[in-house]
């Protein structure tokens, strides 16, 4: 059964960068295909996609976020990463890895988020 | 960006009762569209992928519908551990955008 687990730091300073991990266990992150991403839910409020990115390196970002951040890949330690810079209070918020799963539809792929991590709650506080 | 916008925001019904919940699109997305459940201090959970895909192991009282703009998740005779929050998502395009959340209480 694959697995997700977030870690790093649960509090960060007002304009420094947040650091995460997301380890991957019962699959290798190397597996055709699939993409890796990040989410993020504030406190009480609904969720938004960050960034994804693919076993070669190859990412994409939300554009209101990406002047912001990085992800990267670590196949050799099955991991992947994200920093965000110049944090503030607005980023607080539960931060979930997640892979970008798909299903052939209509000549095409159709993409959604079939497992989670469990999630880790980011502070931004001096 | 595509906006998605569910509504209501929230609703309170009972067990047994038929559910209907309903996600728009600001522009056609074709039936791009996933569902999810989420459930307090937990991860989301996939229920359906393509407008009406329904994901492995999931109970079959949740069917989805729709193309296009307009789409709908119905739980046909809803059970106690259905009361959580449900966001729709768009991967027509990117960003993947979500829905602001319908909130599932009991009656």
């Amino acid at each position: 059964q694959l697995q997700l687990q977030e870690s790093g730091p649960g509090l960060v300073k007002p304009s420094e960068t947040l650091s995460l991990t997301c380890t991957v266990s019962g699959g290798s992150i190397s597996s055709s295909s699939y993409y890796w991403g990040w989410i993020r839910q504030p406190p009480g409020k609904g969720l938004e996609w960050i960034g994804s990115i693919y076993y070669s390196g190859s990412t994409y970002y939300n554009p209101s976020l990406k002047s912001r951040v990085t992800i990267s890949v670590d196949t050799s330690k099955n991991q992947f990463s994200l920093k965000l810079s110049s944090v503030t209070a607005a980023d607080t918020a539960v931060y979930y890895c997640a892979r970008r799963g798909y299903s052939g539809y209509d000549l095409e792929w159709i993409y959604y988020f079939d497992y989670w991590g469990q999630g880790t709650l980011v502070t931004v506080s001096s | 960006d595509i906006q998605m916008t569910q509504s209501p925001s929230s609703l309170s019904a009972s067990v047994g009762d038929r559910v209907t919940i309903t996600c728009r699109a600001s522009q056609s997305i074709s039936s791009y569209l996933n569902w999810y459940q989420q459930k307090p201090g937990k991860a989301p959970k996939l229920l359906i992928y393509a407008a009406s895909s329904l994901q492995s192991g999931v109970p079959s009282r949740f069917s989805g519908s729709g193309s296009g703009t307009d789409f709908t998740l119905t739980i046909s005779s809803l059970q106690p551990e259905d009361f959580a929050t449900y966001y729709c998502q768009q991967s027509y395009s990117t960003p993947h955008t979500f829905g602001q959340g319908t909130r599932l209480e009991i009656k």
